[in-house]
């Protein structure tokens, strides 16, 4: 039962463009959601977060949008740019229990093409 | 300041062979985590850790162990390790009250 869903496998793009990663999530306990950004061979690393009293978030050329009643959030990231390419994970996090558990979506890779 | 940090990088085991992968973390975070990653399946949880001396299972813990004896050491042992276990590994970290997790480089394991 997967409770995080990204559906696109991959996305590609053109530089200057605007990139679109969407990820729907089942459970409505969940109350923070955040983007990661792996690039090949490392970890993954933080890119933005949004907590779920809020319905976006911003920072710079990334942002997080959040409907709670589609259960959905997507990353907008405007313009895009090739060191942009990589592969984008969304996951979701409940506090209960305090153990702050991250479930993952299977990724989306994003290619920018200059 | 060197974060999460992972050891081994690569390992090559051969079914029923044992290991143990060693993730360190110097930014004094009470709360651990192993996750492995497949091709499809993005990062799953395996076991974590919410403090020095305690252990719990997570998404897909069979088939594995793991100790916290010190704060900063987080160790996943593979008792005798099997084709399925082929897979990259992910240790992450994060202190009390924050949603984000400080991931390690990984460790890529295949089981001949």
């Amino acid at each position: 039962d997967q409770q995080v869903k990204q559906n696109s496998p991959s996305l590609s793009v053109q530089e200057g463009r605007i990139s679109i990663l969407n990820c729907d999530y089942t459970n409505s306990m969940f109350d923070y959601f955040l983007w990661y950004k792996k690039y090949p061979a490392e970890g993954p690393t933080f890119l933005i977060s949004i907590s779920s009293i809020k319905d976006k978030n911003e920072d710079g050329r990334f942002t997080v949008f959040l409907n709670k009643s589609a259960k959905h959030l997507s990353l907008h990231i405007v313009p895009s740019q090739p060191g942009d390419s990589a592969v984008y994970f969304c996951a979701a996090s409940k506090m209960i229990g305090n153990t702050g558990k991250l479930i993952f979506g299977q990724g989306t890779t994003l290619q920018v093409k200059p | 300041n060197a974060g999460v940090t992972q050891t081994p990088k690569f390992r090559v085991l051969k079914t029923g062979q044992s290991m143990t992968l060693l993730c360190a973390q110097d930014m004094n975070h009470e709360y651990m985590y192993w996750y492995r990653q497949d091709p499809g399946m993005g990062l799953r949880l395996i076991h974590y850790s919410v403090g020095e001396g305690t252990t719990a299972k997570g998404e897909v813990p069979d088939g594995y162990n793991v100790s916290r004896l010190k704060k900063q050491n987080f160790l996943l042992g593979l008792e005798s390790a099997a084709p399925s276990q082929t897979s990259v590994y992910f240790c992450a970290s994060r202190t009390d009250g924050s949603y984000e997790q400080y991931f390690g480089p990984g460790t890529r394991l295949t089981v001949t």
